[in-house]
């Protein structure tokens, strides 16, 4: 199975300021169709994962563009500028290019 | 508005059967795959199973293939996970969502605990 390796574990941050969080893949999640099924989501507190970026990187309806998307290969980054309160929760990556689909451990944004 | 609206989780003995349903509004059920995915308390999120619009294939990781069954009823709009043979290690909320992939509507989850 793919594994998808999510650091750091914990983002402390300060309101305003830039988060990234990195996601690297055991292999490549190039599909034989030349697509890339990397995803993002976020789990606010007490409430259902919401889809951020798909294919890397496009953002989901309504995503701000504060909220980007970006890598290729195995190793790709969630970069959120100007962290807003809203913003704060888990993050994690999701692979559907490899059987079984995989998603990461997470990464817990929360405010310093 | 696209809502899912999960139901049927409660508590059941290891070795026992559970199904959850999942109703869906909103949108053309019928022209969208279906799935379910899970979160252990306190952990992270696993695949459990996908279905195609017209239910024709389906599809497991191995943690569950053989033990759960995922179906649906498009008249009623309704999906459904047939759970046999649970384990301690399938309690979880389990939540249906919208797609293959790119899941982008979900509902509020249901709880299955699995306890003797």
């Amino acid at each position: 199975d793919v594994v998808l390796t999510q650091t750091p574990v914990a983002q402390p941050v300060t309101l305003g300021d830039q988060a990234s969080i990195s996601c690297r893949s055991s292999q490549s999640l190039v599909h034989s169709n030349g697509n890339t099924y990397l995803e993002w989501y976020l789990q606010k507190p007490g409430q259902s994962p919401q889809l951020l970026i798909y294919k890397v990187s496009n953002r989901f309806s309504g995503v701000p563009d504060r909220f980007i998307g970006s890598g290729s290969g195995s190793d790709f980054t969630l970069k959120i500028s100007r962290v807003e309160p809203e913003d704060l929760g888990v993050y994690y990556c999701f692979q559907a290019t490899h059987d079984p689909f995989t998603f990461g451990s997470g990464t817990k944004l929360e405010i310093k | 508005e696209v809502q899912l609206v999960e139901s049927g989780g409660g508590l059941v003995q290891p070795g026992r059967s559970l199904k959850l349903s999942c109703v869906a509004s909103g949108f053309t059920f019928n022209n969208y795959w279906m799935t379910w995915i899970r979160q252990a308390p306190g952990k992270g999120l696993e695949w459990v199973a996908s279905i195609t619009n017209t239910g024709g294939s389906t599809y497991y990781p191995d943690s569950v293939k053989g033990r759960f069954t995922i179906s649906r009823d498009n008249a009623k709009s309704t999906l459904y996970l047939q759970m046999n043979s649970l384990r301690s290690e399938d309690t979880a909320t389990y939540y249906c969502t919208r797609g293959p992939t790119r899941f982008d509507y979900w509902g509020q989850g249901v709880m299955v605990t699995v306890s003797s």
